[in-house]
C-alpha cells in the first residue's frame, strides 16, 4: 500500500521553464491538496479539490494550475516557473469526513534559478 | 477565514523536562484540530486529533475553545521527539501554521 505518491522527488527549472507535478493516491481517498513548505511560513494551501471534478484555490495559488484527473490522481502545473516559486510541495489526501486526517507524499523540492 | 498560528519557531528543552508546544486558532465555526509531526527527512505525519482525545507518545493535546488554544504536551521530552510539528485545523479546508522546531537536549 503506496498511500500518496509524488513525482518527481527533485526538480531544478530556469525561469519561464513550466513543469507538472504529479501526485497519486491509492486509499480511495474525495479530497486532494497541494502545499507549499517554506522556512518560517509552514505549509500554505495552494489549491485543493475535495472531490472529483471540483477545485479549489488556497492561500497561495497564483501562478499555478490544478487538474484533477481523476480519483486518484491530482496534478500541479507551473505554467512560467519563478524564483519564487522555490519550496518544497507536498500532496496530501483525505477521505473527506471532518475528522479524518491528511495523509501525505513524501515532498517535491523544486529549485528555480 | 479560518488561520493558526504558533508562537515559536524554535522551541529547546533538556531531556526529561516538560514540553508544551503552543497552538491558537481563529475560526467562526466548529473546528476539528489535529497536530503533525515531521522527522527529519521524513514525510508528515499525523500525531494526534482532539477528536479522539488519545496520547500518542506520551503527547496529549486539549481543546479549549474558550481560549481558542490546541496546545501539545508532554510531561517528559525524549531526545527522538526531537521535529517540526504543525497544528492544524480543518474548518473549510485544511490549514497548518508555521510550525515549531522542538529540540530535545541530551
Amino acid at each position: 500500500n503506496a498511500g500518496v505518491t509524488q513525482t518527481p522527488k527533485f526538480q531544478v527549472l530556469k525561469t519561464g521553464q513550466s513543469m507538472t507535478l504529479q501526485c497519486a493516491q491509492d486509499m480511495n481517498h474525495n479530497s486532494m491538496y497541494w502545499y507549499r513548505q517554506d522556512p518560517g511560513m509552514g505549509l500554505r494551501l495552494i489549491y485543493y479539490s475535495a472531490s472529483e471534478g471540483t477545485t479549489d484555490k488556497g492561500e497561495v495559488p497564483n501562478g499555478y494550475n490544478v487538474s484533477r484527473l481523476n480519483k486518484r490522481e491530482f496534478s500541479l502545473r507551473l505554467e512560467s516557473a519563478a524564483p519564487s516559486q522555490t519550496s518544497v510541495y507536498f500532496c496530501a489526501s483525505t477521505d473527506g469526513d471532518r475528522d479524518s486526517p491528511l495523509h501525505f507524499g513524501n515532498g517535491t523540492r523544486l529549485t528555480v534559478t | 477565514a479560518q488561520r493558526v498560528t504558533q508562537p515559536e519557531k524554535l522551541l529547546s528543552v533538556f531531556k526529561g523536562a516538560p514540553v508544551e508546544l503552543k497552538c491558537n486558532y481563529s475560526y467562526s465555526g466548529s473546528p476539528e484540530l489535529f497536530w503533525y509531526v515531521q522527522y527529519s527527512r521524513q514525510r508528515l505525519q499525523l500525531l494526534l486529533r482532539h477528536i479522539s482525545r488519545e496520547s500518542i507518545k506520551g503527547f496529549t493535546a486539549d481543546l479549549n475553545k474558550g481560549e481558542t488554544s490546541f496546545h501539545l504536551k508532554k510531561p517528559f521530552a525524549q531526545e527522538e521527539d526531537s521535529a517540526m510539528y504543525y497544528c492544524a485545523l480543518y474548518g473549510q479546508n485544511f490549514v497548518f501554521g508555521p510550525g515549531t522546531r522542538l529540540s530535545v537536549l541530551p
